[in-house]
């Protein structure tokens, strides 16, 4: 089982859809959690920290449910700019390669 | 304030020859990762340093490879007789963890190299 697994996408959404990542770990010590964005041939860059009690950045809610081991994302009225790669990212708090990756899940908004 | 900084942004090279790729990371950060990613793959540890630690080589790929970090600040990656398949964006990101519990990773824009 890998680390960290996202629903495979890739996701095609109309413009203004209401679209939902799911996320999963296999480590139940980890530590913290983020989500990232991923344009095409560009780095990776933080789209938000996943708290505990779940958090809201505008149009973006991240839920983290540690029971589980499952993290969201829910990215209401898509815009055309919302299309990227979204990472699931895990601090599992070992020495070393602590922040594990998941694979992405590629969304792409439509007209 | 300044971001994680990466040079050169593209890197063409010939087969056999050796490469060093520059990461300089955000001021303060003593975590400092080094990743690859593979045109339409997604991404690839390399090695990570921590503040004094020995640096975990676990993701180095073969002994081409090799990196230093001085003075817990720049690093260099280097890779020697280059390959073809070592073409890819090499990524370099800084972190304030452990000392900042949550504190994310902050990635460069990168070096494309490019083996001909």
């Amino acid at each position: 089982r890998k680390e960290v697994e996202q629903d495979p996408g890739p996701f095609n959404v109309p413009e203004g859809a209401t679209v939902a990542f799911n996320c999963t770990y296999s480590n139940s010590a980890s530590q913290s959690f983020f989500w990232y964005r991923q344009d095409c041939r560009k780095e990776p860059k933080l789209l938000m920290s996943v708290y505990s009690s779940g958090n809201e950045d505008g149009r973006f809610t991240a839920q983290l449910n540690r029971a589980s081991q499952y993290i969201s994302l829910l990215i209401r009225d898509s815009k055309l700019s919302d299309s990227a790669t979204y990472l699931c990212v895990v601090n599992m708090g070992n020495y070393g390669q602590n922040f594990v990756f998941g694979p992405g899940t590629r969304l792409s908004v439509l007209p | 304030g300044a971001g994680v900084s990466q040079s050169p942004s593209n890197k063409v090279t010939e087969k056999g020859k050796d490469v060093e790729l520059r990461c300089d990371p955000i001021s303060g950060h003593t975590a400092l990762y080094w990743y690859r990613q593979s045109l339409g793959q997604g991404l690839e540890f390399l090695i990570y340093f921590q503040g004094n630690s020995a640096p975990d080589k676990s993701g180095l790929p073969s002994d081409r490879f090799s990196a230093e970090r001085t003075g817990g600040s720049v690093s260099t990656l280097t890779i020697q007789r280059t390959q073809q398949e070592d073409s890819a964006v090499y990524l370099c990101a800084s972190s304030s963890f452990p000392s900042s519990y949550n504190s994310p990773l902050h990635f460069g824009n990168g070096t494309r190299l490019t083996v001909t």
